[in-house]
């Protein structure tokens, strides 16, 4: 079954620290993969999407990913934290456009 | 115009009470989305519309009811809602289900939280 991990439920990290979000998925095909950050009482916002090519994807606010396949990973990656960067990160991979699998999240602290 | 608006922001309902959620995109999309999410807890897909038309019902109880009627507006009517409805209502949209080929990027609105009394 398809199914997607964050192994870290929660993460604390210094402001200017560099940080890593893991996300790992199971999908039998190549798969489309996104992340997206959600701020307290917002909606989701993208970051960053993988459809195919260049397998280490830039994103917005900072971001980057990169893809493994032989891992089956999509980490999330951002040299230098701000505390604006605090919030709930979710991974999620897209079986079809109606069928999006999140993953269960990440909440980001940061420390000033 | 780049966004997926929500309104309102808040709403307090009673449990005999009827009210609607409304979500609006200008973007052209095709397909939009209702989502209920507990806090913490990632999305769950409640309704999608395709063309308008209402592709999936995730096993929703029927006092929730989708409506879409036009391709830019989408409502959820709400109806004798339970305490346990209390959640986040999240409307998101994607460009075109057929000419993406079936896999496309979903945009979200800021959502509507919801506490039922």
């Amino acid at each position: 079954a398809q199914s997607v991990t964050q192994p870290d439920i929660h993460i604390t990290v210094s402001e200017g620290a560099s940080l890593e979000l893991r996300c790992n998925y199971s999908y039998g095909a190549t798969p489309y993969l996104f992340w997206y950050v959600q701020s307290p009482g917002q909606g989701l916002q993208l970051l960053l999407k993988y459809f195919s090519g260049d397998t280490l994807v830039q994103g917005i606010k900072g971001f980057e990913a990169e893809f493994k396949r032989s891992q089956s990973s999509f980490n999330l990656r951002k040299p230098s934290v701000h505390w604006s960067d605090a919030a709930e990160y979710f991974c999620a991979v897209g079986l079809s456009y109606d069928k999006v699998i999140f993953g269960p999240g990440t909440s980001l602290s940061v420390i000033p | 115009d780049t966004e997926v608006t929500q309104t309102p922001k808040h709403l307090v309902m009673g449990m005999t009470n009827k009210k609607s959620l409304k979500c609006e995109q200008h973007m052209g999309h095709r397909a939009m989305y209702w989502y209920k999410q507990k806090a913490k807890k990632p999305p769950e897909l409640m309704f999608v519309y395709s063309y308008e038309k209402l592709s999936i019902n995730e096993s929703v109880p029927s006092r929730f009811s989708p409506e879409c009627p036009n391709s830019s507006l989408l409502n959820l009517h709400l109806h004798a809602l339970q305490p346990e409805d209390s959640a986040l209502y999240l409307c998101a949209s994607s460009p075109d289900p057929v000419l993406a080929g079936g896999l496309e990027t979903q945009y979200f609105g800021p959502g509507t939280r919801l506490l039922v009394l």
